[in-house]
């Protein structure tokens, strides 16, 4: 069974500042992809940044990139020049192409500290 | 607009009154399923459905149904609902590529 791992539950950061939010996961699975969602306080679940996991070069959308080691089984979600607005929990998420596997972490709450 | 609606967005009950909530996605999406978020537990798949009349447990199953009776709507029923189903529901819709959310349903069982 595949398995998704946040192990801060919290984090904070100083406005304008780089984090970076840590995410491991367990499964045998060759081909499989990987997301980050932000959840704001108004609970909707956005999606921040995907990553297929053939692919060797890390996705970045803005501000927000990825570090995927994909032998080590890790995705790590890096923040720059953070921002008030980025203030949210943040959810790993693993995908199977094809059938219902969708399988979270239990999220990282980020503060973003003016 | 890709869209997953699901409704009601708030709801408060009363233990044992059946209740439904509703979603519908605009996708012709096959695969669709319900989660519940509980703080610390992260979002747990209830149920799925990988087309019309198909549907199966998923890690949480017990005290919910489903039906899948139309491509595009996938409720999701409590016959008789307990406090513990307090909680953050969220329906979701997916490609291969993607999961489309819902934006939320915070049920109340008092």
């Amino acid at each position: 069974a595949q398995t998704v791992t946040q192990s801060q539950p919290e984090m904070s950061v100083q406005e304008a500042e780089t984090v970076t939010l840590s995410c491991t996961y367990d499964t045998s699975e060759s081909n499989y992809y990987l997301f980050w969602y932000k959840q704001p306080p108004s609970r909707q679940m956005i999606l921040v940044i995907r990553q297929e996991a053939y692919k060797q070069q890390n996705a970045t959308e803005n501000r927000f990139s990825v570090n995927f080691q994909k032998a080590a089984k890790s995705f790590s979600l890096k923040i720059s020049d953070s921002q008030l607005g980025d203030t949210a929990m943040y959810f790993c998420a693993f995908m199977k192409p094809v059938g219902n596997q969708f399988y979270f972490g239990t999220g990282t709450s980020l503060t973003v500290i003016p | 607009e890709a869209q997953v609606t699901q409704n009601p967005r708030y709801l408060i009950t009363v233990t044992g009154k059946k209740l439904t909530v509703t979603c519908s996605q605009n996708m012709n999406h096959e695969y669709m399923s319900w989660y519940r978020q509980d703080p610390g537990l992260g979002l747990r798949q209830i149920y799925y459905s990988m087309n019309v009349e198909v549907t199966d447990k998923g890690d949480v199953p017990e005290g919910y149904k489903v039906s899948r009776k139309e491509k595009r709507n996938f409720p999701l029923i409590l016959e008789s609902p307990s406090p513990n189903q307090t909680s953050l529901y969220f329906c979701a819709s997916r490609s291969d590529t993607e999961a489309f959310f819902g934006q939320g349903t915070r049920l109340t069982v008092v």
